[in-house]
């Protein structure tokens, strides 16, 4: 157990299907990073969250994706109108200034 | 741009061989620096290093920073089988976020 939970584990979904992702940080966590990572990559920044407060967020991130944290507890990721370059694992980072925990990712696959 | 090199890309070593592992990075206002172990899930921690010439030391890993050479070592003694995985390094940059290199990917043989 990491301390970071993230659900679904995995997700397949139709291309142009939206997809919602949730991470769970303990609550210790006040800072809350998002990552993808595909394979044979280091994961890539998509966006962090002190408390609720989204401070920073990938210019590589289109239009299509959206992260919320409203209450400085738990986080969400949505990805609308999916893509097959979507696939890949989206990992959560929860921590504080002493380092970052990672939570197990969620693996999507748009088929 | 910024961006973080890790080296070598891999690596196969027997057990109770001793490894470096190297990061180099170029990075605007350069925060910190995160070692993780990834083996077939997510990133483990290892190690958050801000000064240089600290040496952090947990078993038998343990990894220094050179903040003037840009770059950090990550060392591994009498490796063991369990040692297997990727190893990524992580470099804070500007103000939030933290790049990732590719990893170096360690196999230790019985």
């Amino acid at each position: 157990d990491t301390g970071v939970s993230q659900d679904p584990r995995h997700k397949i979904t139709k291309r142009g299907q939206n997809v919602t992702f949730r991470c769970d940080p303990i609550s210790e966590h006040n800072r809350l990073y998002w990552y993808r990572q595909t394979l044979g990559q280091g994961p890539e920044f998509l966006t962090y969250f002190q408390n609720e407060a989204q401070l920073e967020k990938s210019r590589l991130l289109s239009d299509r994706f959206s992260a919320e944290r409203p209450k400085g507890s738990f986080s969400t990721l949505e990805i609308q109108r999916t893509e097959q370059g979507d696939s890949a694992m989206y990992l959560c980072a929860g921590g504080t200034s002493y380092g970052y925990t990672f939570g197990s990712g969620t693996r999507l696959t748009v088929v | 741009e910024d961006k973080v090199v890790q080296s070598p890309l891999s690596l196969v070593v027997h057990e109770g061989d001793t490894v470096t592992l190297n990061c180099s990075y170029e990075v605007t206002n350069f925060r910190s620096l995160l070692w993780y172990k990834q083996e077939k899930k997510a990133p483990t921690f290892l190690f958050m290093l801000t000064s240089s010439g600290i040496e952090k030391k947990s078993g038998r890993l343990s990894s220094i920073l050179d903040k003037k050479e840009l770059f950090s070592i990550l060392n591994i003694t009498a490796t063991q089988t369990g040692d297997s995985a990727i190893y990524l390094c992580a470099v804070g940059s500007g103000t939030y976020k933290y790049i990732f290199g590719t990893g170096t990917r360690l196999k230790v043989l019985a």
